[in-house]
């Protein structure tokens, strides 16, 4: 089944405590996003990456790290995570022929206390 | 920078009736446009999807439009249910950066 994923689903962590969410896709596609999404601000990206070894800044990149060393993972850190950063996250990919027919991943609902 | 506006921010009708969501974006020049289905605390669910050169689009109850002249596109849901009710999100990618630009979504509410 096509599809994206994402883990880990719900987490609960505490300021300052370096995490990771993971990414991956099946689908075999070029173009992978971050959102995070804010009641209020709607949906915002925070990086993407048009391929493995290219990312870019989206719209609210500030205290997120991402990497793309391989073609189906898209991993989205937070270093130093802050309570700022409680927010629920997606992730989306699309292929290069269809670039604005996104598929999303289920999301993570991320508290930082 | 392209801006995505949906209009209105929130929608509540009673069950059966024909309803339609606005989408405006700033920039013309767009690649396609997608509209979203999603259902509180979870994922979006793509509806339709309209490349640039198509006018509609159409699955089951719903019917996309697209004018990209007038910068607007429009959400049509014929005899809407109880189970239509959700947040729907309107997406542009713009030609040239192929990553979309969401609008913040209409919540609709269709109540028996």
């Amino acid at each position: 089944e096509a599809q994206v994923t994402q883990n880990p689903r719900y987490l609960i962590t505490v300021t300052g405590k370096k995490l990771t969410v993971t990414c991956s896709q099946n689908m075999n596609h070029e173009y992978m996003s971050w959102y995070r999404q804010d009641p209020g601000l709607g949906l915002r990206q925070i990086y993407y990456s048009m391929n493995v070894e290219v990312t870019d800044k989206g719209d609210v990149p500030e205290g997120y790290k991402v990497s793309r060393k391989e073609k189906r993972n898209f991993p989205l850190i937070l270093e130093s995570p802050s309570p700022n950063q409680t927010s629920l996250y997606f992730c989306a990919s699309s292929t290069r022929d269809t670039p604005g027919e996104q598929y999303f991943g289920p999301g993570t609902r991320l508290t930082v206390t | 920078k392209q801006e995505v506006t949906q209009i209105p921010a929130a929608l509540s009708v009673p069950e059966g009736e024909n309803l339609v969501l606005n989408c405006s974006f700033t920039d013309s020049a767009i690649y396609n446009l997608q509209w979203f289905r999603q259902d509180p605390g979870k994922g979006l669910t793509s509806l339709l999807l309209i490349q640039s050169s198509q006018r509609e689009q159409t699955s089951g109850r719903l019917n996309a439009s697209l004018d990209k002249s007038s910068g607007r596109s429009t959400l049509y849901i014929a005899a809407s249910q109880p189970g239509d009710s959700a947040t729907y999100l309107c997406a542009v990618t713009s030609g040239g950066s192929y990553i979309p630009t969401f609008g913040r979504g209409t919540s609709l509410i269709v109540h028996p």
